[in-house]
C-alpha cells in the first residue's frame, strides 16, 4: 500500500456513458497527477494539480474532465470516450516544500471503452 | 525536453543472480533527480530507488542500487541476489521539480519487463 487509493478497479463503459473515477491520497500530499498508461507505451501525464489549482494539462482531450476538490482527492470525469481510450489510469501524488520529488502512485482504475 | 530511453524491452535473470537494467535520459538542466519505479503485475506502481544529481554517491537500498554517470548520462539499476518477487516491470523516471518539490513532473521510459527464473 502506497497511501494512495482508487476506486473503482475496473470499469467497463460504452463510448455514450459518462462515468467518474476517483482518486484519495493518505499521505497529507499538495500535488496530484493523472497518468495514462496504454500497452507498449511510456505512461502519459495527463494533469496536475497543486495545492487544488490545475497547474498541468498536456493537450488532453475535453471529454476527460478532472476536479480536485481539495489536496486530498482528485477525480477523473469521464463522457463520450473512444475505444482508444481504454487504458489503465494511474493517481499519483507527491509533496511540495520539502524538496522530496518523488511521486507515489495509486493501483490504477483498468478502463475498457466498448 | 527531457527524454528517458529504457531499450531493453526485456531482461531475464536466475534466482540468486544479479542483474543491471540501463535507463539514459538527455537534459540540459543540471540539477535533477531519478528514479526507479517497479511495478509488478498487480500494477500498483511502487519507488524502488532515487538518485539526487548533485550527489556523485550512487543510491542504495539493500539489494537495489545504481550506477549514475552524469556525464553519459546514465542511469543503472543493479538488482542483487534476485528473488522471484523481483519479476515485474521497471520504469525509469527523471524528474527536475523546482526549489519548492511542486510540480515535480516525472518524464518515464517506457519500462522493461524483467522475469526471474526460478
Amino acid at each position: 500500500e502506497t497511501g494512495v487509493t482508487q476506486t473503482p478497479r475496473h470499469l467497463v463503459m460504452g463510448m455514450t456513458n459518462k462515468k467518474s473515477l476517483k482518486c484519495e491520497q493518505h499521505l497529507g500530499h499538495n500535488a496530484m497527477y493523472w497518468y495514462k498508461q496504454s500497452a507498449k507505451k511510456p505512461l502519459e501525464l495527463m494533469f496536475v494539480y497543486n495545492f487544488k489549482e490545475q497547474t498541468e494539462n498536456n493537450s488532453v482531450p475535453s471529454r476527460f474532465s478532472p476536479e480536485c476538490p481539495n489536496s486530498s482527492h482528485l477525480f477523473l470525469h469521464l463522457h463520450t470516450l473512444q475505444p482508444e481510450d481504454s487504458a489503465l489510469y494511474l493517481c499519483a501524488s507527491s509533496s511540495s516544500g520539502t524538496g522530496s520529488y518523488e511521486q507515489y502512485f495509486g493501483p490504477g482504475t483498468r478502463l475498457t471503452v466498448t | 525536453a527531457q527524454t528517458v530511453t529504457q531499450s531493453q524491452p526485456e531482461m531475464s535473470v536466475q534466482e540468486a543472480e544479479t542483474v543491471t537494467l540501463s535507463c539514459t535520459y538527455d537534459t540540459s538542466e543540471s540539477d535533477y533527480y531519478l528514479f526507479w519505479y517497479k511495478q509488478p503485475p498487480s500494477r500498483q506502481m511502487i519507488l524502488v530507488i532515487r538518485q539526487e544529481a548533485y550527489k556523485q554517491q550512487n543510491a542504495t537500498e539493500n539489494r537495489f542500487s545504481v550506477n549514475f554517470q552524469k556525464a553519459a548520462k546514465s542511469f543503472s539499476l543493479k538488482i542483487s541476489d534476485s528473488q522471484l518477487g523481483d519479476a515485474a516491470m521497471y520504469f525509469c523516471a527523471y524528474s527536475h521539480g523546482d526549489y519548492t518539490g511542486a510540480n515535480s513532473k516525472l518524464t518515464f521510459g517506457k519500462g522493461i519487463t524483467l522475469s526471474v527464473r526460478p
